[in-house]
């Protein structure tokens, strides 16, 4: 079993639409990490949480350590927002070593 | 800033040629990073450099793979000989790490084809 879980694997929706994608992780970490990938290939650092929740325009990232559960929304979500998005947790105890999800990969229809 | 610079954006070469990547850190930064992602593998660590240091290089695959760091603004991730199943996009990203809290920045990558 992955350390660090994603779904779906696949997400198409119609604009507009309130977007979640979840994480989860199996092993003590010091910090999550949501990061967008487009597909152009270049990848973009979103948030970065150790606990509650945060807010950056129309996305919403929350976390909850006990449940070792991540959450990223997207509100009114666009075309623009097509893209890969990545959880990766920092183990507990290490400074840099990430262990990565899958990613998931979201279509938003016009 | 600029960013982090990669080059080349895209290099095709044939197998057992030698390739040399290369990548300047955002000004300021003291750790390093390259990745290596595939469909298969998803985003492999390859390479950590702290301060210049290679700290962890346990993702390095072989030894065909070597990198270098020779001062703070430039680093470089060379395959010699190169296989096709090195094609991949390589990206290094840059941090400052002090603590815990950091983030990384990714540059744009290269995509290595290797025939």
């Amino acid at each position: 079993k992955n350390e660090v879980e994603q779904s779906p694997q696949n997400l198409t929706a119609q604009e507009g639409e309130f977007i979640t994608i979840n994480c989860s992780y199996s092993v003590g970490i010091s910090a999550l990490h949501w990061l967008q990938q487009h597909p152009g290939g270049g990848i973009v650092s979103l948030f970065m949480l150790s606990s509650g929740k945060k807010k950056h325009g129309r996305l919403i990232a929350t976390i909850n350590i006990q449940e070792k559960h991540s959450s990223l929304h997207i509100t009114a979500s666009h075309p623009r927002d097509s893209a890969v998005y990545i959880c990766a947790v920092r183990r507990a105890g290490s400074n840099y070593q990430l262990i990565w999800g899958a990613g998931t990969k979201l279509i938003i229809k016009p | 800033d600029a960013g982090v610079i990669q080059s080349p954006r895209h290099e095709v070469t044939e197998m057992g040629q030698e390739v040399t990547l290369r990548c300047k850190p955002i000004s300021g930064h003291n750790s390093l990073f390259w990745y290596r992602q595939t469909m298969m593998r998803g985003l492999e660590l390859l390479i950590y450099f702290n301060n210049n240091v290679p700290i962890d290089d346990s993702g390095m695959p072989e030894d065909r793979f070597s990198a270098k760091m020779p001062n703070a603004s430039f680093s470089t991730l060379k395959i010699q000989p190169s296989e096709p199943r090195d094609s991949a996009v390589y990206f290094c990203a840059s941090s400052f790490v002090a603590g815990i809290d950091y983030e990384q920045y990714f540059g744009p990558g290269t995509r290595l084809t290797v025939t």
